[in-house]
């Protein structure tokens, strides 16, 4: 049984399209974040939602809008995709707020072309 | 801003020996700081951990050393395993921060 899962995990568009990045964790985690992962291979937060309550919401283009349905469930919505947007996008859940130990999906890695 | 760095890399070690792998942080609200291991294709996994309060911790064949007045910090492995070779990130956050602060990675290959 995966702790947290993602879809998909490739997936590969054209650029100006829409596209979602669903994640769920079964671990009954309150904290839920998307992080992306660039060429440069840097980890960055993107957003962290607990309890469906956005609480992390970092210097990301108005296009990526994080849906959190219940809390476990994150999804990412990316509107009008540009190249820059590809990346491997990681979903990861922890207990609480307090990120320690975050648990991470297996990723998903977005190609724009 | 990048304010956790590792600036190695790569590294290769033979399978037997210890690898170092060492990673400094800039922000001096850090207090909890933890290494993660990454295969190809999957998520980063957690590893190993250490609180400020502490300059060691040691679980098994993995110890993680943490000098606060240099802002440094060292996972050692010994003995390494081929199984090991993986990229280890380095990552930090502070008791009033909300998420952690990756490094880079560096990317460990143990050769038989």
């Amino acid at each position: 049984d995966t702790a947290v899962s993602q879809t998909p995990k490739y997936l590969v568009t054209q650029m100006g399209n829409d596209k979602s990045i669903k994640c769920e964790q079964n671990l009954g985690h309150d904290t839920m974040y998307w992080y992306k992962q660039d060429s440069k291979k840097f980890l960055k937060i993107m957003f962290s939602y607990n309890n469906k309550e956005l609480i992390i919401n970092e210097t990301v283009p108005n296009r990526f809008s994080p849906k959190s349905p219940d809390k476990a469930h994150l999804n990412l919505h990316i509107n009008s995709l540009e190249l820059g947007d590809s990346a491997v996008y990681f979903c990861a859940s922890s207990q609480n707020r307090l990120a320690g130990e975050l648990f991470f999906g297996e990723g998903s890695r977005l190609t724009v072309l | 801003d990048q304010q956790v760095k590792q600036n190695s890399p790569s590294l290769s070690v033979q399978e037997g020996r210890i690898s170092i792998l060492n990673c400094d942080y800039t922000n001096s609200m850090f207090d909890y700081f933890l290494w993660y291991k990454k295969y190809p294709a999957e998520g980063p996994t957690f590893l190993i951990s250490i609180s400020s309060i502490k300059d060691k911790n040691e679980d098994g064949r993995f110890t993680v050393f943490l000098n606060k007045s240099a802002k440094h910090l060292s996972l050692h492995i010994v003995p390494s395993q081929p199984g090991d070779s993986a990229v280890y990130f380095c990552a930090a956050i502070s008791n009033s921060g909300y998420a952690l602060n990756f490094g880079k990675g560096t990317s460990l290959l143990v050769t038989p």
